[in-house]
């Protein structure tokens, strides 16, 4: 079992429809979670970081943390055609903190 | 543009030989990251600077793979001996903190 856990999709949606984006993990001891939005052969581009369960916002991004679920989400409302790109959840334990990236969600926001 | 650079971003090479490539991180950042990707996988860690010391390398950095950061700033990471398995997407990043990092847009290696 992988430590972090994505589904690679690809998720195709309706321009504005509500987008819901998960990971699980298996070690307890991540307390950093991030989310990366990443285009076609660019490098990843960090959309929103957490470090505590609960709901952090962020325009149209919210994410999610559920640590007694070791689950996390990244919601996007009113979702647009260039919003389409991969998503990937990381995480990290601290100390050096190296995040352990997830393979990464395909989304496709179709006009 | 004052974001992580990183140089070349296309590099093609026949088996065998050595590559080396150049990340310029963002100036106030001390940490420093390289990873690799490959298609439709999640960036895969490879060995992490704090200012100039190489802190932590991962089992995946053969000793055909090293890295520099000789004064803090530009890091190195060079290939030797290149095989067709190396071809990915080398990725670097910096860091001015601990849960934060900002990548370069990467260089992509194909070896032939």
């Amino acid at each position: 079992q992988k430590e972090v856990e994505q589904d690679p999709g690809p998720l195709s949606v309706p321009e504005g429809a509500i987008v819901s984006l998960n990971c699980t993990y298996s070690n307890s001891a991540f307390q950093y979670f991030m989310w990366y939005r990443q285009y076609s052969r660019k490098g990843p581009e960090l959309l929103m970081y957490t470090y505590s369960s609960g709901n952090k916002e962020d325009g149209r991004f919210t994410a999610q943390v559920d640590k007694s679920s070791k689950y996390i989400s990244l919601f996007i409302r009113d979702s647009q055609p260039s919003d389409s790109a991969t998503y990937l959840c990381a995480l990290s334990s601290g100390g050096s903190y190296i995040p352990t990236f997830g393979r990464g969600t395909s989304l496709i926001v179709h006009p | 543009d004052t974001g992580v650079s990183q140089d070349p971003r296309h590099k093609i090479t026949k088996r065998g030989q050595n590559v080396t490539f150049r990340c310029d991180p963002i100036s106030e950042h001390n940490r420093l990251y390289w990873y690799r990707q490959t298609l439709g996988q999640g960036p895969e860690f490879l060995t992490y600077f704090q200012n100039e010391a190489q802190l932590e390398k991962s089992r995946l950095l053969s000793d055909r793979f090293s890295a520099e950061r000789p004064k803090g700033s530009f890091s190195t990471l060079e290939i030797q001996r290149t095989e067709q398995g190396d071809s990915a997407m080398y990725l670097c990043a910096s860091s001015p903190s601990a849960d934060t990092q900002y990548f370069g847009p990467g260089t992509r290696l194909t070896v032939l």
